[in-house]
């Protein structure tokens, strides 16, 4: 089945630690994404990715970074630099010409 | 600066009510208005529209667009329980690279 996989689906993390969050896709997607979501408020940009090995910073880049080594891999890390990191996580991937998304299920990050 | 704005935010309806929800944008370089729904985790798409006045549709729910406005609607008739959630509004932009730019959501809630 074609589809995008993140994990951990919860993780608990402790101050100033970092954590990294998987996301993997099998659709051969060009482009990934990732955003943040708080509660009550839309989808915010972190990172995406047009092509291997390149990315852009989205709105809210600080405090995180990305890799894109592989064409179906796009894990992002929550540094320690990140003030208020407890958010809903969502990956998401993309034909690079083409406008529809497809979302991950989500990883749900907890700061305690 | 690009921005999505959907109203309402919130709606509270019962079972066989129609509801309209609204999307209204400001992006340079539009390419795609997309909408999608989002009840637990993972949204999932529903409509992209990319000319004014052509309507979706799928059973109860359809969609249209004004590029002269800038706005659009999603309507849903004869509401179910199993229409509450969220209903994201993305524009896709193409400012150098894609990008899709988010609305907060309006959450609806369907009671029996």
């Amino acid at each position: 089945d074609g589809g995008i996989t993140q994990s951990p689906k919860y993780l608990f993390r402790k101050e100033g630690q970092n954590v990294t969050l998987s996301c993997e896709q099998n659709l051969n997607h060009d482009a990934m994404y990732w955003y943040r979501q708080d509660p009550g408020q839309g989808l915010r940009l972190i990172y995406y990715s047009q092509i291997v090995n390149d990315f852009q910073k989205g709105d809210i880049a600080e405090g995180y970074s990305v890799s894109r080594e592989k064409k179906e891999s796009f894990p992002l890390t929550v540094t320690s630099a990140q003030k208020n990191p407890t958010a809903f996580y969502l990956c998401a991937s993309s034909p690079r010409t083409q406008g529809e998304q497809f979302f991950g299920p989500g990883t749900r990050l907890t700061v305690l | 600066e690009d921005k999505v704005v959907q109203s309402p935010l919130s709606l509270v309806v019962h079972e066989g009510d129609t509801v309209t929800l609204n999307c209204s944008y400001e992006v340079t370089n539009f390419r795609s208005l997309l909408w999608y729904k989002q009840e637990k985790k993972a949204p999932t798409f529903l409509f992209m529209l990319t000319s004014s006045g052509i309507e979706k549709k799928s059973g109860r729910l359809s969609s249209i667009l004004d590029k002269k406005e800038l706005f659009s609607i999603l309507n849903i008739t004869a509401t179910q329980t199993g229409d509450s959630a969220v209903y994201l509004c993305a524009v896709e932009a193409t400012s150098g690279t894609y990008k899709y730019i988010f609305g907060t959501g309006t959450r609806l809630k369907v009671l029996a």
